[in-house]
């Protein structure tokens, strides 16, 4: 793999169902980020981690949760989905977490919640 | 609040230039970056300003002006591979990235 890879794709999900959105990047990045898009909205942050061990809260991070065992990977679950968790998920990375640091997003994840 | 504004839609010509303006209000500043996200795909990185001035990089070109709050991308000799959204995004005092709506750019033949 090279750069950022998502799963699933896509996925339909029942609400109340729990799901987990997985997200690896082969860069060594130590940064990763999670957001939503939703249509005429910017990208929101829901999740973020500087560094394997650690995490923190985005934007809007309610009904979300995140996991950073190492470097690569860092899993979001969805714990009970709701609709209004219908939207597209990106994962994201970088060198570092400083701010200033290209970001580097993989291909996104369009789930819907009915 | 924090706040980046973009035009909803901007339309232009194949062969001209367009300009898509970005206006921020943040808690702090530490540099504004521009992405662009053809439909269906992920945003992908096109410049970063943390001085005021102009970024030239081939047919981009990106300013910004710190004490307005304010930065343009500026894209020459269009495209129609151009015709996607154009993102603006601020670090923050948190160094955390505030993203606008983005501006959809339609090229015509």
């Amino acid at each position: 793999i090279a750069g950022i890879t998502q799963a699933p794709t896509s996925q339909i999900l029942a609400a109340g169902r729990r799901m987990t959105l997985r997200c690896t990047q082969d860069m060594r990045h130590n940064a990763m980020y999670w957001y939503r898009q939703d249509l005429g909205l910017g990208l929101r942050l829901i999740h973020y981690s500087n560094t394997a061990g650690t995490t923190g809260k985005g934007e809007v991070p309610d009904g979300y949760s995140v996991s950073r065992a190492n470097t690569d990977d860092f899993p979001l679950t969805l714990a009970s989905a709701v609709p209004s968790q219908t939207s597209v998920y990106f994962c994201a990375s970088s060198v570092t977490s400083g701010g200033t640091d290209t970001q580097y997003f993989g291909p996104g994840t369009r789930l819907t919640v009915l | 609040g924090q706040n980046i504004d973009q035009p909803t839609e901007m339309t232009a010509t194949e062969g001209a230039i367009v300009q898509i303006n970005c206006t921020y209000q943040t808690s702090g500043f530490n540099g504004l970056f521009w992405y662009q996200q053809h439909a269906g795909e992920a945003p992908t990185f096109l410049s970063y300003n943390v001085l005021d001035g102009l970024e030239e990089k081939g047919r981009f070109s990106s300013f910004l002006s710190r004490s307005k709050g304010y930065s343009y991308l500026l894209l020459k000799e269009l495209q129609m591979k151009d015709s996607a959204s154009y993102l603006c995004a601020v670090s923050n005092s948190n160094y955390q990235l505030i993203w606008g709506a983005g501006t959809k750019l339609i090229i015509k033949p």
